[in-house]
């Protein structure tokens, strides 16, 4: 079972590109969350899914879009890129939202925006 | 407003026994997260606790006291795969996780 995969693994994007990260799961985890990971700090809510066809807003939504248009697939967008966006974002699912449910994370993608 | 803390780093010796504290404050409480991450990986969970009191698991066991806003991670008979970042991550009054920056533990032989 693959659980959850990320892509890609790392890439190096110009300010001002746009940027779609891709996360994908195959536990049917009806719950999916993007954190970003920046030295020094913790991990980062930036939008979540609580089922397919809903999303919200995390800590850190401004400059980054999600969708959620089947159980599997939650991707992150970045419109305009800006340097402020370099990090590691990680996808993470879990059995269902609002409960002590555990959260099984992605391998991450490593952005650098330049 | 809502915080963690918990130490940035810490150093153990091959066999022997750590503890690692957290502090924290949230808007509302709905149990407490300890995860584990290995330099360049993702986090895995570790342990979850929601009631007072120690949480058994092997090696590793997690204690919480809701009324001290105050959990600990005690890992014994280190081995050199425990060297990873400790993350403490109490969830809020909506399930979210609320993230401690974490603490590395290095482990010495």
């Amino acid at each position: 079972t693959a659980g959850i995969t990320q892509a890609p693994t790392s890439q190096i994007l110009a300010a001002g590109r746009s940027m779609t990260l891709r996360c994908t799961q195959d536990m049917r985890h009806n719950a999916m969350y993007w954190y970003r990971q920046d030295l020094g700090l913790g991990l980062r809510l930036i939008h979540y899914s609580n089922t397919a066809g809903t999303t919200g807003k995390g800590e850190v939504p401004d400059g980054y879009s999600v969708s959620r248009a089947n159980t599997d697939d939650f991707p992150l967008t970045l419109a305009s890129a800006v340097p402020s966006q370099t990090s590691v974002y990680f996808c993470a699912s879990s059995l269902a939202g609002g409960t002590h449910n555990e959260q099984f994370f992605g391998p991450g993608t490593r952005l650098t925006v330049l | 407003g809502q915080n963690i803390d918990q130490p940035t780093e810490m150093t153990a010796t091959e066999g022997a026994i750590v503890q690692i504290n957290c502090t924290y404050q949230t808007s509302g409480f709905n149990g407490l997260f300890w995860y584990q991450q290995h330099a360049g990986e993702a986090p895995t969970f570790l342990s979850y606790n929601v009631l007072d009191g120690l949480e058994e698991k092997g090696r590793f066991s997690s204690f919480l006291s809701r009324s001290k806003g105050y959990s600990y991670l005690l890992l014994k008979e280190l081995q050199m795969k425990d060297s990873a970042s400790y993350l403490c991550a109490p969830a809020d009054s909506n399930y979210q996780l609320i993230w401690g920056a974490g603490t590395k533990l290095i482990i010495k032989p």
